[in-house]
């Protein structure tokens, strides 16, 4: 079973308008944390957010939000006010366990468009 | 610059061909990590130092990858006797290990290797 899920290939946004990228993950570890990165055609990974299995609250970054809902598995971004500069791959990705980054599961991605 | 530096930007190389790629983590960090993407797909763990410690290898580093942290400083991955599947990008990234919690790993701009 795939561990982490983007069932979005490609999504569009009007400027100025807000997206919620869709992002569903499994384990049975009690810990975990799920990470949201943005890469742009540069290639480099951008690290944006980051959610942790026992915060209590939302995680908020800026623009970025994260929507997460524990008992869907679910751990969508939304991004408030898109610009063009967002125009990107966006990976969902989780590490399994305590202790820090170790090793991270990722996604297959969403590719964000932004239209002027 | 002090971010992950990551040299070459790309290579290509006949196939049979070993190459070597060089990874330059943020000088504090005490963990580095080497994923590999193909393309249409998210970043795929392969390996990961803690200090000059390789603590984890993935399935996906056959006998033909080796890995390497001699000083806990920088990294070098090498490929011998590459093969066309080997044609990918490889990305270093690396992270400060805080114990319990995670921190965000930082990712370098990739070495794209294209074997012909």
């Amino acid at each position: 079973a795939q561990k982490i899920t983007q069932t979005q290939p490609g999504m569009f946004v009007q400027e100025k308008e807000a997206v919620t990228l869709d992002c569903t993950y499994d384990t049975s570890d009690p810990s975990y944390g799920l990470f949201w990165y943005k890469q742009p055609s540069s290639g480099e990974m951008i690290f944006l957010i980051y959610q942790g299995s026992y915060d209590q609250q939302n995680a908020t970054e800026g623009r970025y939000s994260l929507n997460f809902q524990k008992a869907r598995k679910s751990a969508n971004l939304v991004i408030s006010a898109s610009q063009l500069g967002d125009s990107a791959m966006y990976f969902c990705a989780m590490r399994e366990g305590p202790g820090g980054y170790q090793k991270v599961t990722f996604g297959t991605g969403t590719k964000l468009q932004v239209i002027p | 610059d002090t971010g992950v530096s990551q040299n070459p930007r790309h290579k290509i190389t006949k196939r049979g061909q070993n190459v070597t790629f060089r990874c330059d983590p943020i000088s504090e960090h005490n963990r580095l990590y080497w994923y590999r993407q193909t393309l249409g797909q998210g970043p795929e763990f392969l390996t990961y130092f803690q200090n000059e410690a390789q603590l984890e290898k993935s399935r996906l580093l056959s006998d033909r990858f080796s890995a390497e942290r001699p000083k806990g400083s920088f990294s070098t991955l090498e490929i011998q006797r590459t093969e066309q599947g080997d044609s990918a990008m490889y990305l270093c990234a690396s992270s400060l290990s805080k114990g319990k919690g995670a921190t965000e790993a930082f990712f370098g701009q990739g070495t794209r290797l294209t074997v012909v």
